[in-house]
């Protein structure tokens, strides 16, 4: 069984404030680290596909970045905003498998409040 | 592009009772893959579909079972209900290849009293 953990479970922060929130994932046996942003009654929206060591990845404010030695993956936002109040999953790839059978974290579920 | 739509969107279901839950997939993609999502937790995969045949299981009894059709369409099939079983369950759809990102439904909240 793949231990794919996320934290901290729940933040939340003032709009404008930055926020970092971790995946951590196992160091062996890495393929891809995939991270999906989740807004309440909508379905999960791909983020980022990282799969090199050192990767960084940036989508308008929100950043990634992959340390696949040590097993973990950062996902920035900077000056957030209330739009960006969703659940933010990653899940890991293992070698020889495609991005349905990824484990899953249990996710970070961000609030920013105006 | 039609993305991944699932139907129903909530269901109650009675204990002992079966269920059958239904996803399209997004134009152009053959794999299917379904998840659980309990409350507080992240999605657990149930199994996955390549063009019409099962293509990798996690860990979940036999009465989880699915079906995709040729237009890549797919059913995921619940027997003999437990309480457990409510949950969200969402499917998603991806050309399987890779590292290519899976494309997600809204889901279906199922209910068991």
């Amino acid at each position: 069984i793949l231990n794919v953990e996320q934290s901290p479970q729940s933040l939340h922060v003032q709009e404008g404030d930055s926020t970092n929130f971790t995946c951590s994932f196992p160091s062996s046996n890495f393929y891809a680290l995939h991270w999906y942003r989740w807004e309440t009654a909508k379905s999960p929206e791909a983020l980022f596909v990282m799969t090199l060591n050192g990767d960084e990845k940036k989508k308008g404010r929100i950043s990634a970045t992959l340390n696949t030695k040590e097993g973990y993956s950062y996902l920035y936002i900077k000056g957030s905003q209330p739009e960006d109040s969703a659940t933010y999953l990653c899940a890991f790839q293992p070698p020889n498998t495609n991005a349905g059978k990824s484990t899953f974290g249990d996710g970070t579920t961000l609030t920013v409040k105006p | 592009e039609t993305g991944v739509t699932q139907s129903p969107t909530h269901l109650i279901k009675t204990r002992g009772q079966q269920v059958t839950l239904r996803c399209s997939s997004q134009s152009g993609h053959n794999t299917v893959s379904w998840y659980q999502q309990a409350l507080g937790q992240g999605p657990q995969f149930i199994f996955q579909y390549y063009r019409e045949e099962e293509n990798g299981r996690g860990n979940f009894p036999p009465r989880f079972s699915g079906l995709q059709f040729p237009n890549y369409s797919s059913e995921l099939n619940v027997n003999a209900l437990e309480l457990d079983d409510s949950a969200l369950y969402l499917c998603a759809s991806s050309l399987g290849l890779g590292d290519t990102p899976l494309h997600f439904g809204n889901g279906t909240r199922l209910t068991v009293t």
